[in-house]
Order: C-alpha cells, then sequence, then structure tokens
C-alpha cells in the first residue's frame, strides 16, 4: 500500500514555543490530506482538512491561527502548532487519500507524539 | 447528528473467534471502514465496505447491513498480536470520515 510518512514522530517543547509537524506521500500524490489528534484512549478527532494550493479547512472549535496548516505541494503538508500550550500535548496523525482512488482508503502516517511541558 | 456506536471494550481467547459491532447514524453514506491501531501507533486499514454483504480478507472479515446502519469486523484463529483497537468510520455525504470511538480488543490464552 500507500507510504504516508511524519516527522517528528516524538517532540518534546516548553510552553510557548512553536512546533511544526510534517507529513510526506512518499509514493503517491495527494491534493488532500487530514489531520487528526487522538488524546488517550479516545478515538481520532479530525482537525483540518488540508488542500493543496488553497486555504484548509478547520473542523468546528479548532483555532486556524493556532494550528497552521500549509499544503504546498501534493506531496507534503505542514502543522505548525503555534504558542503550544500543555493542553496541546497529543497523538497528531496525518492521513491521506490517493489522487487516483475514490476515497476507499485512506493511508495514515505513524504519527507524531508531543508534549509540552 | 452524526454518530458511530461500538463496544467500548472485548475480551476473548487466543484461538477463538470474536466479532465486534458497529451502528452509524451519518448524513450520506460513502463506506464504511474499519481500522487496527495497536497503542502509541497510527491506524492501519483492515476494510471497506460500500455494498451489503460479507467481505472477507485472511482471518479478519467485514459485514455491512445500510438498511439497518450496522457492521461488524469478524476476527478469527484470534492471534495475541491481534490485541489493539479497532476502529470504525463511516464516509459521509462529503466523504469525510466520521469515526467511532474504538474497541480495545484483549487476547487472553
Amino acid at each position: 500500500g500507500a507510504v504516508v510518512s511524519q516527522h517528528p514522530s516524538r517532540v518534546i517543547c516548553k510552553s510557548g514555543t512553536s512546533v511544526k509537524i510534517e507529513c510526506r506521500s512518499l509514493d503517491f500524490q495527494a491534493t488532500t490530506m487530514f489531520w487528526y489528534r487522538q488524546f488517550p484512549k479516545q478515538s481520532l478527532m479530525l482537525m483540518a482538512t488540508s488542500n493543496e494550493g488553497s486555504k484548509a479547512t478547520y473542523e468546528q472549535g479548532v483555532e486556524k491561527d493556532k494550528f497552521l496548516i500549509n499544503h504546498a505541494s501534493l506531496t507534503l503538508s505542514t502543522l505548525t502548532v503555534t504558542s503550544a500550550h500543555p493542553e496541546d500535548s497529543s497523538f497528531y496523525i496525518c492521513s491521506a487519500p490517493p489522487t487516483s482512488s475514490s476515497y476507499n482508503e485512506q493511508f495514515f502516517g505513524p504519527g507524531t507524539r508531543l508534549t509540552v511541558l | 447528528g452524526q454518530n458511530i456506536d461500538q463496544p467500548t471494550e472485548m475480551t476473548a481467547t487466543e484461538g477463538a473467534i470474536v466479532q465486534i459491532n458497529c451502528t452509524y447514524q451519518t448524513s450520506g453514506f460513502n463506506g464504511l471502514f474499519w481500522y487496527q491501531q495497536h497503542a502509541g501507533e497510527a491506524p492501519t486499514f483492515l476494510s471497506y465496505n460500500v455494498l451489503d454483504g460479507l467481505e472477507e480478507k485472511g482471518r479478519f472479515s467485514s459485514f455491512l447491513s445500510r438498511s439497518k446502519g450496522y457492521s461488524y469486523l469478524l476476527l478469527k484463529e484470534l492471534q495475541m498480536k491481534d490485541s489493539a483497537s479497532y476502529l470504525c468510520a463511516v464516509a459521509d455525504s462529503n466523504y469525510q470520515l466520521i469515526w467511532g470511538a474504538g474497541t480495545k480488543l484483549i487476547i487472553k490464552p
């Protein structure tokens, strides 16, 4: 199947700093990528839909100025958590359906565990 | 509103069979997915159903009834490595995935 990578896999930062997470589709093109957040023992929560060449679509309750998304190419989307606080500590996962598919499968990155001290 | 229901936790014995149920109410339907997620890892795709019936893939099978808003994931010949959370997700009319909370499956020797 298709491969999606994320970097970094784990990050620890101080409160108030910004953290950038990269999501790459390695062997396919993705015009759309999804960013999820998962708190312990909870399901995935969609944060935003990243669209190549246009603005991201944010879910209700997600601050677009705090979670900056850039989808500059067909293989790369970035999520920047600005002025991170301890409550932003979570598991962030990106996913992408291949451009040629009909949304019948999403491929997930391995996730990024963010810990804000 | 949109809702996906699945049991929180199930326990089964190694070598046995277990069925994990999922019921859904969504605005539109463009397929139902099952994903497996081990602790601390991202989900991995198991199955996709868009038509009624049973899809079999090795030890795993998935069933869908659109009229009942119901699906199940059947795991046969359980192995210890099958201990994980199993997530049910439905693609709505906009192809956005609506996720269930997941079922934690515990396999005992």
